[in-house]
């Protein structure tokens, strides 16, 4: 069946350095990835998505880079600050809409020591 | 910014009763989900809802489960006969549809324990 899982359920850091979360995924029918923030006891936050025509997105201090070939996606941090302790999923809708269920990752758990 | 709210926050059962978690989609999308999360495991889909209607539905989502849109804005999930293992966070999504450059939004969950 298919999978969304990532390589570390936990990354710890320190305050300034740079964070880069792993994923790998088995479905390649979908065309899009997501990566999500969860703080405790908070819903998933939406932080970046990228679509498989693209290898790389940029964000406010985050970038996600995808490899298709290795069905590999990665979230990269800049600067990690306190406030960017949380779990990070990554998630992949089925099929190749964005409206299909979300298959979720188990999630890394970044911890930023100050 | 929009955001999709759920109420109650946390909800205390006992076996056996119904609840209703309830949800207010963000105001201009169609398609809407709940998922749970069971503590320290990863989020798990339930079910998807479109146009008055159950798209997809998990395993999990059995007869004891069922949703509804009441009216324009708010979407519920009902349990109708609370189990020990239903007890989890229950996370409300939505997304605008099906062609646009969006995922799905999530709400801050109901936090349901069952005694």
């Amino acid at each position: 069946g298919e999978s969304v899982g990532l390589h570390l359920p936990t990354l710890s850091v320190q305050e300034g350095d740079n964070s880069i979360i792993n994923c790998a995924y088995s479905n390649s029918a979908s065309d899009y990835f997501i990566w999500y923030k969860q703080e405790s006891g908070k819903g998933p936050q939406f932080i970046i998505d990228i679509r498989s025509n693209m290898d790389k997105r940029q964000g406010q201090r985050v970038t996600v880079l995808l490899n298709k070939t290795v069905k590999h996606l990665s979230l990269q941090i800049a600067a990690t600050q306190p406030g960017d302790s949380a779990v990070y999923f990554c998630a992949q809708p089925q099929g190749s809409s964005n409206t299909g269920k979300l298959i979720f990752g188990q999630g890394t758990t970044l911890q930023v020591k100050p | 910014e929009p955001e999709v709210t759920q109420t109650p926050s946390h909800q205390v059962t006992q076996m056996g009763q119904e609840v209703i978690l309830r949800c207010v989609p963000i105001s201009n999308h169609l398609y809407f989900y709940w998922y749970r999360q069971i503590l320290g495991q990863k989020v798990e889909f339930l079910v998807s809802f479109y146009n008055n209607e159950i798209s997809e539905k998990s395993e999990i989502f059995d007869d004891q489960f069922s949703v509804e849109r009441p009216d324009g804005s708010n979407f519920t999930l009902k349990i109708r006969s609370t189990k020990l293992e239903d007890s989890a966070m229950y996370f409300c999504a939505s997304n605008r549809g099906a062609g646009l450059q969006e995922t799905q939004y999530f709400g801050p969950g109901t936090r349901l324990l069952v005694l």
